[in-house]
């Protein structure tokens, strides 16, 4: 299995393009999500979707949209891209919103935007 | 809102010594969880360990040991052994116990050095 994938591992944009980051499991998990680490601090939760056909917003939403295209899939769409939105975006997945079910990450995203 | 506090953010330690990473948050409920993350240069994050409020019993998974003062609402991590694959940063994570809930909120992280 290869867990959560993510596609592009790193991009540059100018301001005011737009670019969607790919995130894909195979560990048949109901629950997906997207983060921003920023430089010196931990993780904050962009979007999430509990289960297939759900989509919520986390702590740090504004400048974002997302997509879960299937069970497997949950992208995450930068519409016109800002300098502040330079940062590492991990996606993850898990199995079920209850209990104390983990978390499993992707390899991140490193995106800057000139 | 939650809050988790890494009040530390750098550690070393001398391989093969012991080193405890500290962890305190801030919440109302009495149901939670919380998560230790590693995250080595690869950016990867990796779960070490988790505990659930309601176990009084802390968790251990092999060289590593949290110590849970629920009343103190804090979560150190204990790394016993250390060993060069340990140098990585350190995140400790709370997410409420209630159903449906899915935020995980981050500590700022503790980067932790391996001297040999």
């Amino acid at each position: 299995n290869a867990g959560v994938t993510q596609t592009p591992k790193f991009q540059v944009l100018k301001t005011g393009q737009s670019m969607t980051l790919q995130c894909a499991q195979d560990m048949n998990h109901n629950s997906m999500y997207w983060y921003r680490q920023d430089p010196g601090m931990g993780l904050r939760l962009i979007y999430y979707s509990a289960s297939e056909g759900t989509t919520d917003k986390g702590e740090v939403p504004n400048g974002y949209n997302v997509s879960r295209l299937n069970k497997r899939e949950f992208s995450l769409r930068l519409e016109s891209a800002a300098p502040s939105q330079t940062s590492v975006y991990f996606c993850a997945s898990s199995a079920r919103t209850s209990g104390i079910n983990e978390q499993f990450f992707g390899p991140g995203t490193r995106l800057t935007v000139l | 809102a939650q809050t988790v506090t890494q009040s530390q953010p750098e550690m070393s330690v001398q391989e093969a010594e012991t080193v405890t990473l500290s962890c305190t948050y801030d919440t109302s409920e009495s149901d939670y969880y919380l998560f230790w993350y590693k995250q080595p240069p690869s950016r990867q994050m990796i779960l070490v360990i988790r505990q659930e409020a309601y176990k009084q019993q802390n968790a251990t998974e092999n060289r590593f040991s949290v110590n849970f003062q629920k009343a103190a609402k804090s979560f150190s991590l204990k790394i016993s052994d250390s060993q060069l694959g340990d140098a990585a940063m350190y995140f400790c994570a709370y997410r409420r116990g209630i159903q449906g809930a899915q935020k995980l909120v981050f500590g700022q992280g503790t980067r932790l050095t391996i001297n040999p």
